[in-house]
């Protein structure tokens, strides 16, 4: 089955400073690649996804790339703002389908003021 | 107006006991899931739901029985609860079965505690 993993557990930046969040998945079958922000005992929301063929997707601050090649992607976050530290987890999925999401373990963002 | 909710919010419960856990959801989707995420905050798939037919069915132990009336509901029952089961239980929903429209909703999940 896929196996995601998830770079760094955490990380602590500047206010103001960007942060990379970095992921690598397993099976080469995924095609869907989702982005959620989860707040302290709220639901994982999604932020920005990428599918494989699209190498990179911007969403004002955000930015996501993926290089299907190596079978990784990436999270971009820039001028980072306190609301932003949260966990963010990165998932992939063969999509099209009822697929679960297979999850990394997760980043913890700390933006410090 | 919640696009997925789940019921309840809280469950504490002894060992041994039986409990269920409802979600629904009013997206119109067709597809719906069962996420488990542990104290380490580790999401992982448990099961997935198309059109009230079954279509995922990780390594669950079979305590857990999911069950889906119509597409827009699918609960979890859970017999003989463990400690191990203590966790969030996350449901969330998406059109599934069609590219382009694999975006999951999650549910504000529901935190339950063996004791």
């Amino acid at each position: 089955g896929e196996n995601v993993e998830q770079h760094p557990s955490t990380l602590s930046v500047q206010e103001g400073d960007s942060a990379v969040i970095k992921c690598t998945y397993s099976d080469s079958a995924s095609n869907y690649f989702p982005w959620y922000k989860q707040e302290l005992g709220k639901r994982p929301q999604l932020i920005i996804d990428i599918r494989s063929n699209v190498g990179e997707k911007k969403d004002q601050r955000i930015a996501v790339t993926l290089n299907k090649t190596a079978k990784h992607f990436s999270l971009h976050i820039t001028e980072t703002q306190p609301e932003d530290s949260a966990v963010y987890f990165c998932a992939a999925s063969i999509g099209g389908g009822a697929d679960g999401l297979t999850f990394g373990k997760g980043t913890h963002l700390i933006i410090q003021p | 107006d919640t696009a997925v909710s789940q019921t309840p919010k809280y469950l504490v419960t002894q060992m041994g006991n039986d409990k269920s856990i409802k979600c629904e959801q009013n997206l119109g989707h067709d597809t719906m899931y069962w996420y488990k995420q542990d104290s380490k905050k580790f999401l992982k798939i448990m099961f997935s739901y198309n059109n009230k037919e079954l279509i995922i069915n990780e390594t669950v132990p079979n305590r857990f029985s999911p069950k889906s009336p119509d597409k827009a509901h699918l609960n979890l029952h859970i017999n003989s609860l463990e400690l191990g089961d203590s966790a969030v239980y996350f449901c969330a929903s998406s059109w599934g079965l069609a590219y382009y429209t694999d975006t999951q909703y999650f549910g504000p999940g529901t935190r339950l505690t063996v004791l």
